[in-house]
């Protein structure tokens, strides 16, 4: 009964390649989010949608696309990789700006670039 | 005047003890302030969150306190143990955005 459940686990691919991330919740939030973790463990916002829009659009490499094709998924989608993109990433949830109720995390994507 | 600086680093505490984690921010405007803990392999969890209106707020074992004047807060974990060791991220937002702004994270280990 996972509340925000991402997919896959594990990704390794080689330079150049294009991936895609997945990313799914069930607790009815209208709002969900993209983040990567470092090897630092330092947390980077990279995107958020509220109800299917775009409200956060972090200064990232424009390789990077997410799609939402409705309030419960999250998708990712990266094209040309690089071993700069290795990391670990985050898909979040949330009930709109009802902060007290806070973000729900995935278990995360290990992304590794070779 | 967006960060959050959190210090330490990492912190070692035997078991029983007090843990201790501080966090700083330089906007006045934030009123949320959270504290998510991570164990490895697992996304942050929320584990505690006070807003400004407060000093204190403690649930079970943890406690934030809250510096309004001084634009601090931190975590104390009373008793710590084993089980506690993870990483822990301070952060804060303000009003209706649906942005945190993260602290660095503090890698705790208990050690028994």
């Amino acid at each position: 009964d996972t509340a925000v459940s991402q997919t896959p686990k594990y990704l390794v691919t080689q330079m150049g390649n294009d991936k895609s991330i997945k990313c799914e919740q069930n607790l009815g939030h209208d709002t969900m989010y993209w983040y990567k973790q470092d090897s630092k463990k330092f947390l980077k916002i990279m995107f958020s949608y509220n109800n299917k829009e775009l409200i956060i659009n972090e200064t990232v490499p424009n390789r990077f696309s997410p799609k939402s094709p409705d309030k419960a998924h999250l998708n990712l989608h990266i094209n040309s990789l690089e071993l700069g993109d290795s990391a670990v990433y985050f898909c979040a949830s949330s009930q709109g700006d009802r902060h007290h109720y806070g973000y729900t995390f995935g278990s995360g994507t290990r992304l590794t670039v070779v | 005047q967006q960060q959050v600086k959190q210090s330490p680093q990492s912190l070692i505490v035997q078991k029983g003890g007090i843990s201790i984690i501080n966090c700083a921010y330089e906007n006045t405007a934030f009123d949320y302030f959270p504290w998510y803990q991570q164990f490895p392999g697992k996304g942050p969890a929320l584990l505690i969150a006070i807003r400004p209106d407060v000093s204190e707020k403690k649930e079970g074992r943890f406690t934030i306190s809250f510096n309004k004047s001084a634009k601090q807060f931190s975590l104390h974990i009373m008793d710590s143990q084993p089980g506690d060791s993870a990483t822990y991220f301070c952060a804060a937002s303000k009003g209706s955005n649906y942005q945190l702004i993260w602290g660095a994270g503090t890698k705790l280990i208990i050690k028994p």
